[in-house]
């Protein structure tokens, strides 16, 4: 089945570590997103990929990196400047800009 | 479980009743719109989406309205199931990316 997987579902981080989420899609879409979601807010956007080697930061990129080596790969680091990254990060990926964005089950991430 | 949809308005209907959910989007230059559907511990569903040249749009014993003038738009779900319980979002496309709405939770009673 086409589709998008995010692991591990759940990662715990130490204090000053950076981790990295994984997330792959075999649905050929161009397109991917790495979103954050915290309990009562909308999804928001921190980095975005429209094509392979290219990325763009979104409107919560600080103490986040991404690569885009792989079209089906968009790996989400966040690093130690990151100060409350507990939250349940989602990745999305899309056929293009006006498409529905297709989403995995998340990564719930909390600190130890 | 997760803890997203904490704090989120909710909406309880009876199993057979039908639901109305609401959302207010904030840009008049929007020009797609999606409502998704996320259960528990899951990533979000897309459930269905309508363009701003349209008013109205049908799926599977789901309803899209949208009404430009007072920047709303409405997911209606026709005799509501135990398996609709969740929490639903909408989102509006604004220039290149998508704007997501906090969302409304489901409750579906017996």
């Amino acid at each position: 089945d086409g589709g998008i997987t995010q692991s591990p579902k759940y990662l715990f981080r130490k204090e000053g570590q950076n981790v990295t989420l994984s997330c792959e899609q075999n649905l050929n879409h161009d397109a991917m997103y790495w979103y954050r979601q915290d309990p009562g807010q909308g999804l928001r956007l921190i980095y975005y990929s429209q094509i392979v080697n290219d990325f763009q930061k979104g409107d919560i990129a600080e103490g986040y990196s991404v690569s885009r080596e792989k079209k089906e790969s968009f790996p989400l680091t966040v690093t130690s400047a990151q100060k409350n990254p507990t939250a349940f990060y989602l990745c999305a990926s899309a056929a293009g800009r006006s498409q529905p964005q297709h989403f995995g089950d998340g990564t719930r991430l909390s600190i130890l | 479980g997760e803890s997203v949809g904490l704090h989120l308005p909710t909406l309880s209907v009876q199993e057979g009743d039908n639901s109305i959910i609401n959302c207010a989007y904030s840009n008049s230059a929007s020009d797609y719109f999606i409502w998704y559907k996320q259960e528990s511990g899951k990533g979000p569903q897309f459930i269905i989406d309508i363009r701003s040249n349209m008013d109205k749009r049908q799926g599977q014993r789901v309803t899209v309205l949208l009404n430009k003038t007072v920047k709303h738009l409405s997911l209606q779900i026709a005799a509501t199931q135990p398996g609709d319980s969740a929490v639903y979002f909408c989102a509006e496309k604004y220039g290149q990316n998508f704007v997501f709405g906090p969302g409304t939770r489901l409750s579906v009673l017996p």
